[in-house]
Formats: structure tokens, C-alpha cells, sequence
């Protein structure tokens, strides 16, 4: 059983370009969340999709855009970077809504 | 709103220390609480919840309490190894299963010979 898989691990991009990054479930999990971990801080909820519709968003700016596909992986969408979306962001999956989530190793931006 | 606040790190202790890692939380209903910890170069894993107050959450001889009267949760272990050097988060969640999570901001502990 493979666990929650991210890419790219890392990557740089130029302030105003724009971003996605993906994210493949653990097999058999219907649902992923998304977050964003600036240095030195804990990560902050971006938005669940659940069966390919959103299901929750915290306090993110619509710049800040997903898409969850049939096999249930997930992409998240950055556009007009700005430099403090410098961060790590996670993905995590869950079986469903309202269970237990598995964390990827994550995916580090860099807006420069 | 839903927030968590944590002691700050570092905490350094010496192998086979007592540890305590200090967690107070405010939520705007009943929360399930959680920690997590990150090692170094990986992912966050589940550790340790609770759901309901004075639960005790426990894994690899770490524990919690959920104290609903003082809203905390404070992490504890009684003799560290250096293989649980790593960052601790201690987390939130009102009305869900443990994947729309409020975080604190983390405290990294290091364990020395």
C-alpha cells in the first residue's frame, strides 16, 4: 500500500507566475486536504475536496484554487505568487470526511 | 475561532529526561484534540488523540490528557530517547474526524546523549 505521494518535492518560481503542485492519495481514500506550513510555523488549512467536490476552505484568497480528479488525486493552484507564499505545503489524505488524515512528505515553494 | 497555542522550542533534554510539552487550545465548540509529530525530512504523522475530555491519548510511551477545564492537552513522555528528536504539533478539530485541522505553531525538542 503506497502512501500519500506529493510532487514536486521542490520547486522556485518568480512572484506574479503561477503554480500547481499535485498530490496522489493513499489507495482507497476519498478525500484530501490541503495546507500550507510557512517556516517556523504550523501548517494552516487551505481546503478538503471530498469525491472531486470542495468541501470546506479556511482563510484562503480564491488565487488559491483545487481540483480533485476521479482517482482521487489532487492538485492545488497558486496564481499571482506573491513571496510570502513561501512555504511547505502538505497533502493529506483521509478514507473519508471524517476520519484520520496521512500526511505527504510535502512540497516546498519557494516565490522569489 | 479555533486556535492552539504551544510552548516554544527548542526544548533540549537529556536521554531518559521527563518531558512536557505545554498545550492550551480555545474552540468554538467541542474540539477533538491531537498531536502530531514531524521528524526531520519527513511528513507529519498522527501520534497520539483524544476525543472527549479527560480521555488519555497514548502511543510510544507518549501521553495526553484531555482537560477540558484548563482547555489543555500538554504532551508528555517519561524517560526521551534521542530517536524522538523531531517537532511536536499539537492540534484541533471541532466536529470532525482529524482532517481539518487548526495547528499550533510547534515546539522542536532535542534529545542529547
Amino acid at each position: 500500500e503506497t502512501g500519500v505521494t506529493q510532487s514536486p518535492t521542490h520547486l522556485i518560481k518568480t512572484r506574479g507566475q503561477q503554480v500547481t503542485l499535485r498530490c496522489s492519495s493513499q489507495s482507497g481514500h476519498n478525500t484530501v486536504s490541503w495546507y500550507q506550513q510557512a517556516l517556523g510555523q504550523g501548517p494552516q488549512f487551505i481546503f478538503q475536496y471530498y469525491r472531486e467536490e470542495e468541501n470546506g476552505r479556511g482563510n484562503f484568497p480564491p488565487r488559491f484554487s483545487g481540483l480533485q480528479f476521479p482517482n482521487y488525486s489532487s492538485e492545488l493552484n497558486v496564481n499571482a505568487l506573491e513571496l510570502d507564499d513561501s512555504a511547505l505545503y502538505l497533502c493529506a489524505s483521509s478514507e473519508t470526511r471524517n476520519t484520520e488524515a496521512f500526511f505527504g512528505q510535502g512540497t516546498r515553494l519557494t516565490v522569489v | 475561532g479555533n486556535s492552539v497555542t504551544q510552548m516554544e522550542g527548542p526544548v533540549t533534554l537529556s536521554e531518559e529526561a521527563f518531558l512536557t510539552i505545554n498545550c492550551t487550545y480555545t474552540a468554538t465548540g467541542y474540539p477533538s484534540l491531537f498531536w502530531y509529530v514531524q521528524y526531520p525530512g519527513e511528513g507529519l504523522q498522527l501520534l497520539l488523540k483524544a476525543t472527549k475530555a479527560d480521555d488519555k491519548g497514548s502511543n510510544k510511551g507518549f501521553e495526553a490528557t484531555y482537560r477540558k477545564e484548563t482547555t489543555s492537552f500538554h504532551l508528555e513522555k517519561g524517560s526521551v530517547q534521542v530517536s524522538d528528536s523531531a517537532v511536536y504539533f499539537c492540534a484541533l478539530e471541532v466536529g470532525g474526524g482529524g482532517n481539518k485541522l487548526t495547528f499550533g505553531t510547534g515546539t522542536q525538542l532535542k534529545v542529547e546523549l
